[in-house]
Parts: C-alpha cells; sequence; structure tokens
C-alpha cells in the first residue's frame, strides 16, 4: 500500500514562528503536493514539486516556501506563521508517467496536520 | 486552463435512497477526472477516476460516475445510500498525460439520515 505519512496530526504555534511541516512518501513517486484546505474552499495548491530541488508555485504560495532534498521527503515552511494560516494542511503524492501498470496521475494523500496559529 | 464546479455544496439524503453529487468541468485537453472521499479528520481517498477508457466508471463502496462529454459532466451516484457514506466528496479534473496539475472542485457534504 502506498503510504504519505505527516510529522504531526495536530500543532499549535504562535504567531511569528517559523514551522515546519514535512511529508514522507514511500512509493518512489515524482511528483509531491501541498494544500491547504479551508471550509467552503476545497483544497488549494500551495506548492508542488515534480522532482528533487524542483519547486512550482501553486495558487497561493505568498507566506510558505518548500523544500525537496530527497525524492520521498517534501517539507513545507511558514517563514513566520500569522494567524491566517490556521487552517488543515494536506500533502499528496502521485505518480509523474505510466509504469508496470502502478497507478498513475491518481493523488494519494495523507492524514493532514490541522494547524492552529495564536 | 481547467476548471471544476461542485454544483450544490450540501447533500442531504435517508439511508437507503440513492445519492447524486452533480460536478461540471471545463478542460482545453483532454480531462482525467477523479472523485475522492474524506470522512471527518482523515486525509482524502479515492473512490474512482476516469482516464478515457469506458464512460461509465465503478469505484469503491458501490459509488460510479459517467463521464458525459457533451455536458462537461461527471457526477456521481450510488444506488442505496448507507450512514457510512457521510463525508465531503470531491470532484477534481486534470490534464491528461504528462506533468499535470489537478484542479479540486469546493467539495459536496453528503449528510445522510436515519
Amino acid at each position: 500500500d502506498v503510504k504519505v505519512t505527516q510529522s504531526s496530526r495536530y500543532l499549535v504555534k504562535r504567531t511569528g514562528e517559523k514551522v515546519f511541516l514535512e511529508c514522507v512518501q514511500d512509493m518512489d513517486h515524482e511528483n509531491m503536493f501541498w494544500y491547504r484546505q479551508d471550509p467552503g474552499l476545497g483544497l488549494r495548491l500551495i506548492y508542488f514539486s515534480y522532482d528533487v530541488k524542483m519547486k512550482e508555485k501553486g495558487d497561493i504560495p505568498e507566506g510558505y516556501s518548500v523544500s525537496r532534498e530527497k525524492k520521498e521527503r517534501f517539507s513545507l515552511i511558514l517563514e513566520s506563521a500569522s494567524t491566517n494560516q490556521t487552517s488543515m494542511y494536506l500533502c499528496a503524492s502521485s505518480r509523474l508517467r505510466p509504469s508496470g501498470g502502478a497507478p498513475y496521475n491518481e493523488q494519494f494523500f495523507g492524514p493532514g496536520t490541522r494547524l492552529t496559529v495564536l | 486552463a481547467q476548471s471544476v464546479t461542485q454544483l450544490d455544496s450540501h447533500v442531504s439524503v435517508s439511508e437507503g435512497t440513492p445519492v447524486l453529487l452533480r460536478c461540471n468541468y471545463s478542460s482545453s485537453y483532454s480531462p482525467s477526472l477523479f472523485w475522492y472521499v474524506q470522512h471527518p479528520n482523515k486525509g482524502l481517498q479515492l473512490l474512482l477516476k476516469y482516464t478515457s477508457a469506458a464512460t461509465l466508471v465503478k469505484g469503491i463502496n458501490g459509488f460510479e460516475a459517467e463521464f458525459k462529454k457533451s455536458e462537461t459532466s461527471f457526477h456521481l451516484t450510488k444506488p442505496s445510500a448507507h450512514m457510512s457514506d457521510a463525508a465531503e466528496y470531491f470532484c477534481v479534473v486534470a490534464r491528461s498525460g504528462g506533468s499535470y496539475i489537478p484542479t479540486f472542485g469546493r467539495g459536496t457534504s453528503l449528510i445522510v439520515h436515519p
């Protein structure tokens, strides 16, 4: 089974703190994604990466940065947390191209991290 | 360019009655289409996907969806709702083939009454 894990289920931070959210996948997927989920807004893409050290901005990158030093790990960084970054953060991964009948284009999601910034 | 619209933010049904969750999409390319389900405090799980094979797609837990190109729709149905179907459902469109970024709908909350 594909597994995507996130470092914390719940996190409470103070305004101005630097926050690291970690995501690890074990299926050698090329693509990795960070989303935030807010009621009534669905999932909004923050950043995605299609290879090590490669990253692309999504729809709402302001206030966030990412790091992908290894293929299996994709980190989301809040340089200076603010209260409007209180949200559910979801990580996902997917295969970039077909390979031996394995699922392709389908995203696999982690359980999410609920971040509260006070 | 691509977009997806889920036509209902909430759908309420009684247990044992049919479920219909509506999704319309637009895409400049041949699309891949997905439905994901999210149960409370859980991550998203794939229900089913359309990738240009059969237009009627069967998924897990008795759900199915039909791709209708002429109507640009991909509605999700189930003949008989179960209490465990209560969850948030997301319709997703992505470009078929190559590198892609999927676009999510805003979600439909399915409420199932006993």
